[in-house]
């Protein structure tokens, strides 16, 4: 079973910040926040990660709450390119990722 | 770096029929992954492994086998190929469980 939820779509406008949200309340202290992304028909890219700081690097931000319990994904100006599905995935270092179906970005001009 | 390659890109299978799907990676990473996509749903591990000589069973395995032979090769075999298996097919590696996974381009394969 899926540890996260996420919304099924979201619509973000061309140059706008997207906040993709992820719930996963049952996340464990040894467990981390994990972000992917898959453009239609490619396989998915690795995005970001975190533990319980804020983390940032090129590609975008990952808020994660104090109590963990849920994240908030940025794409500080989104682009049609990053049009994807965006997976938010928690697992230890001691077990393989899960991908559950993610959220369906769309990004309209 | 080639990255993560996968060998075919599309196959065509009648039901019964075997097959081998190769994954290669040139980042001397430890672990690897073979994931099957089934259309509108998420990725779901089939095999993975740890290590040159290791393999382990992942959330589907029913069906694949897997060998990991060499560091850098990780076979997909299906023996007896049926319709269900039509998926595209997905293999990653990464430097450790939970790192950063690199993934292959997928291989489209039907069963007819």
């Amino acid at each position: 079973d899926a540890k996260t939820t996420q919304p099924t779509s979201m619509d973000c406008a061309e140059g706008r910040a997207a906040n993709l949200p992820c719930n996963h309340s049952t996340i464990s202290g040894n467990e981390y926040v994990y972000w992917y992304r898959q453009i239609h028909s490619q396989g998915p890219q690795y995005i970001i990660h975190g533990l319980k700081n804020n983390e940032t690097n090129e590609m975008a931000s990952l808020i994660i709450t104090e109590d963990r319990k849920s994240s908030t994904l940025i794409l500080p100006h989104a682009t049609l390119r990053d049009t994807a599905v965006y997976y938010c995935i928690v697992a230890s270092g001691n077990t393989p990722l899960v991908f559950g179906k993610g959220t369906r970005l769309s990004v309209i001009a | 770096n080639a990255g993560v390659t996968q060998t075919p890109k599309f196959r065509v299978l009648k039901t019964g029929q075997s097959m081998t799907l190769l994954c290669a990676q040139d980042m001397n990473h430890e672990y690897m992954y073979w994931y099957r996509q089934d259309p509108g749903m998420g990725l779901r591990l089939i095999h993975y492994s740890v290590g040159e000589g290791t393999t382990a069973k992942g959330e589907v395995p029913d069906g694949y086998n897997v060998s990991r032979l060499k560091k850098q090769n990780f076979l997909l075999g299906l023996e007896s190929a049926a319709p269900s298996q039509t998926s595209v097919y997905f293999c990653a590696s990464s430097p450790n469980t939970g790192y950063e996974q690199y993934f292959g381009p997928g291989t489209r394969l039907t069963v007819t």
